[in-house]
C-alpha cells in the first residue's frame, strides 16, 4: 500500500515550458486535492476533485489545469510556466467520508521555473 | 467564515523543555480540527485530530492536544521535546460541505536546541 505517490520528485523548467504533474493514491479514495508550498504562505489549494468526473477550483488556480483520470490519479499541468510557480507541490486525498477523516499526503514536487 | 491562526510562526525550545504550539480557529459549526507534522524534505502527515469524542486528543510520537470551543483553541503539547521533533507543524479545521476541504493556518516552525 504505498499510499499517495508523486511524480517527478524535483523539476527545472525554463519559462514557457510546459510540464504535467503526476499524482496517485491506492487507497479508494474519492477526493483529491491540489496544493502548493511557499514559505510563510502555508498550503494554498490550486485545484480539488472531490469526486471521480468533478474538479474545482481552490484558492490560486490560475495558471494550472488539472484532470481527474480515473479514481486513482489526480494530475496538475503547467501549460506555460513562470517564476511564480516555482514552489513545492503536495498532492493530497481523502476518503470523503465523515468531516473528521483526514487527507493524506503524497511526499511533493519540487519544482524550479527559470 | 472559517478560519485558523497559529500564533508564532517560529518558536525554538531546548531538548526536554516543554514544546506548546498554538492554534485558534473560527468557525460557525462544530469544528473537526487537525495537527499535522511536515519534515524537512518530506510532506505532511497527521499528528493528532479531534473528531468531538473527547476534548483531549492523543497523537503520535507524544503530542496531545486539548479541544477548549470556550477559548476556540487547539493548542498542540508536548512534555519533553526530542531533537527529532524539529520540523513544521500546520493546524487546520475541516470546511463544511461534502467536498472535505481544509482551511490551513500558515504553520509554525519548531526548532529544538541541544
Amino acid at each position: 500500500n504505498a499510499g499517495v505517490t508523486q511524480t517527478p520528485k524535483f523539476q527545472v523548467l525554463k519559462t514557457g515550458q510546459s510540464m504535467t504533474l503526476q499524482c496517485a493514491q491506492d487507497m479508494n479514495h474519492n477526493s483529491m486535492y491540489w496544493y502548493r508550498q511557499d514559505p510563510g504562505m502555508g498550503l494554498r489549494l490550486i485545484y480539488y476533485s472531490a469526486s471521480e468526473g468533478t474538479t474545482d477550483k481552490g484558492e490560486v488556480p490560475n495558471g494550472y489545469n488539472v484532470s481527474r483520470l480515473n479514481k486513482r490519479e489526480f494530475s496538475l499541468r503547467l501549460e506555460s510556466a513562470a517564476p511564480s510557480q516555482t514552489s513545492v507541490y503536495f498532492c493530497a486525498s481523502n476518503s470523503g467520508g465523515s468531516l473528521y477523516y483526514e487527507q493524506y499526503f503524497g511526499p511533493g514536487t519540487r519544482l524550479t521555473v527559470t | 467564515a472559517q478560519s485558523v491562526t497559529q500564533l508564532g510562526s517560529h518558536v525554538s525550545v531546548s531538548e526536554g523543555a516543554l514544546v506548546l504550539l498554538r492554534c485558534n480557529y473560527s468557525s460557525s459549526v462544530p469544528p473537526y480540527l487537525f495537527w499535522y507534522v511536515q519534515y524537512p524534505n518530506q510532506g505532511l502527515q497527521l499528528l493528532l485530530k479531534y473528531t468531538s469524542a473527547a476534548t483531549l486528543v492523543k497523537g503520535i510520537n507524544g503530542f496531545e492536544a486539548e479541544f477548549k470551543k470556550s477559548e476556540t483553541s487547539f493548542h498542540l503539547t508536548k512534555p519533553s521535546a526530542h531533537m527529532s521533533d524539529a520540523a513544521e507543524y500546520f493546524c487546520a479545521v475541516s470546511l463544511a460541505g461534502n467536498n472535505r476541504k481544509l482551511i490551513w493556518g500558515l504553520g509554525t516552525s519548531l526548532a529544538v536546541n541541544p
